[in-house]
């Protein structure tokens, strides 16, 4: 996965939804995913796509446009604890059996009450 | 926690110095991942290696080295440290290479290099 775009920042407020988009131009596309990683943390796993369509899981749902090279996640009922970057990634086939996971540089999210 | 053990967690040294960073996969994984996070770059692959062998390789520095040894512990070693070295070291494993289900990768809770 190369050229991942997604904003550096978001704010949004507490109850809300916000939604965080992401773009990315790749060869041997193998599916996206999401992941949350607080300061200092590491990153941890929210979701995946290699299929068009919606994805839910609780609050959290993903969404993918393999024709468009277009994701976002959406968040609902935002609580602060959901203050965090969310990194988008996209997994190639590199070939010979090999994947590779490249992260875009994530969108720092802000959650005000 | 996510059953990957990096260590040390956090390491101090001196520019031209050589360090040693170890990860130990989730039991099972055979897949392990070196990725470097630094403040303006977000999380970089360096390297990857499945079962003691390299799988892919990132934007790995010809200063920087890694291996997977036969108990599927992998180290990275960087040497020649120059300042723009410090950052964030993660490693993350997998079951597969990334072919079954969402071959998710579980990430260590990083080692942070500072050089002076």
């Amino acid at each position: 996965g190369q050229n991942i775009d997604q904003p550096t920042e978001m704010t949004a407020t507490e109850g809300a939804i916000v939604q965080i988009n992401c773009t990315y131009q790749t060869s041997g596309f193998n599916g996206l995913f999401w992941y949350q990683q607080h300061a200092g943390e590491a990153p941890t796993f929210l979701s995946y796509n290699v299929l068009d369509g919606l994805e839910e899981k609780g609050r959290f749902s993903s969404f993918l446009s393999r024709s468009k090279g277009y994701s976002y996640l959406l968040l609902k009922e935002l609580q602060m604890k959901d203050s965090a970057s969310y990194l988008c990634a996209v997994r190639d086939h590199t070939g010979a059996g090999s994947y590779q996971l490249t992260f875009g540089k994530g969108t720092k999210l802000s959650v005000i009450p | 926690d996510s059953g990957v053990t990096q260590t040390p967690k956090h390491l101090i040294t001196a520019t031209g110095q050589r360090v040693t960073l170890r990860c130990s996969p989730r039991s099972g994984d055979l897949s392990v991942y070196w990725y470097q996070q630094s403040l303006d770059q977000g999380l970089q692959f360096l390297i990857q290696y499945y079962n003691g062998e390299e799988r892919a390789k990132g934007n790995i520095l010809e200063r920087f080295s890694a291996q997977q040894f036969p108990d599927l512990h992998s180290e990275l070693n960087l040497s020649s440290l120059e300042l723009g070295d410090s950052a964030l070291y993660f490693c993350a494993s997998s079951v597969h290479t990334g072919v079954a289900g969402s071959g998710e990768l579980f990430f260590g809770e990083g080692s942070r290099l500072t050089v002076l």
